[in-house]
């Protein structure tokens, strides 16, 4: 399977303590994006990368909160000092972006979900 | 500011039915994007359609259509016929065309579809 994966696709954890997420987009993307979404809402944008530059982060995106792309390939999001208000399913998104055309925009594919659960 | 509305929190029909599922946006922009994805309860967001601001045609997909209307700033669904396997939540969501190539996606609160038999 070539699609967008996440990995865990669970995880629980206490109060307090950090946790990280990973994503691997679709092979030939060149952006990735983090969501999250809590219960009977629609996903919220955190941020999103075009390879390995970082281009926007929404204020959602606490200090608590840190995403990386080293390479251009993988990303990883890690919450620091994790609170119960950050429950959510963590959903990750790629696409490909070519060129300068209007044509070239392409949909974001979404992976699974990593469902976060803090005690 | 950008938003997206849709209305209808839930909706149940019977198998065979039609139904209409609505999304109105807001954009400053003259250049956006929109989309609707489908949410199983397995929970992976599939996408279904994206429609560029420059093209107001209309669209068709088997049983799925599309209705872009800018002058109303909406882009409702429509599933004909509709089926139980296509119980799920439906989003619709705009993206700002800011880079040409559209950012990140602001989504609806969704709507819940239930389809008995």
């Amino acid at each position: 399977d070539t699609g967008v994966s996440q990995d865990p696709r669970h995880k629980i954890t206490k109060r307090g303590q950090n946790v990280t997420f990973r994503c691997d987009p679709i092979s030939e993307h060149n952006r990735l994006y983090w969501y999250r979404q809590t219960l009977g809402q629609g996903p919220e944008f955190l941020t999103y990368f075009q390879n390995e530059a970082q281009l926007e982060k929404s204020r959602l995106l606490s200090d608590r909160f840190s995403a990386e792309r080293p390479k251009g390939s993988f990303s990883t999001l890690e919450i620091q000092r994790t609170e119960q208000g950050d429950s959510a399913m963590y959903l990750c998104a790629s696409s490909l972006v070519a060129g300068g055309l209007r044509s070239s925009y392409n949909e974001q594919f979404f992976g699974p979900g990593t469902r976060l659960t803090v005690l | 500011a950008q938003k997206v509305t849709q209305a209808q929190t839930e909706i149940s029909v019977v198998e065979k039915e039609d139904v209409t599922l609505d999304c109105v946006y807001e954009t400053r922009d003259t250049t956006y994007y929109l989309f609707w994805y489908k949410q199983p309860p397995s929970g992976e967001l599939v996408f279904l359609i994206r429609r560029n601001s420059f093209d107001e045609q209309n669209e068709i997909s088997g049983r799925y259509s599309w209705n872009f209307q800018k002058s109303t700033s909406s882009f409702n669904f429509t599933i004909t016929a509709s089926q139980v396997v296509d119980s799920a939540v439906y989003f619709c969501a705009l993206s700002e065309g800011r880079d040409q190539a559209g950012t990140a996606l602001i989504f609806g609160k969704g709507t819940t579809l239930s389809v008995s038999s």
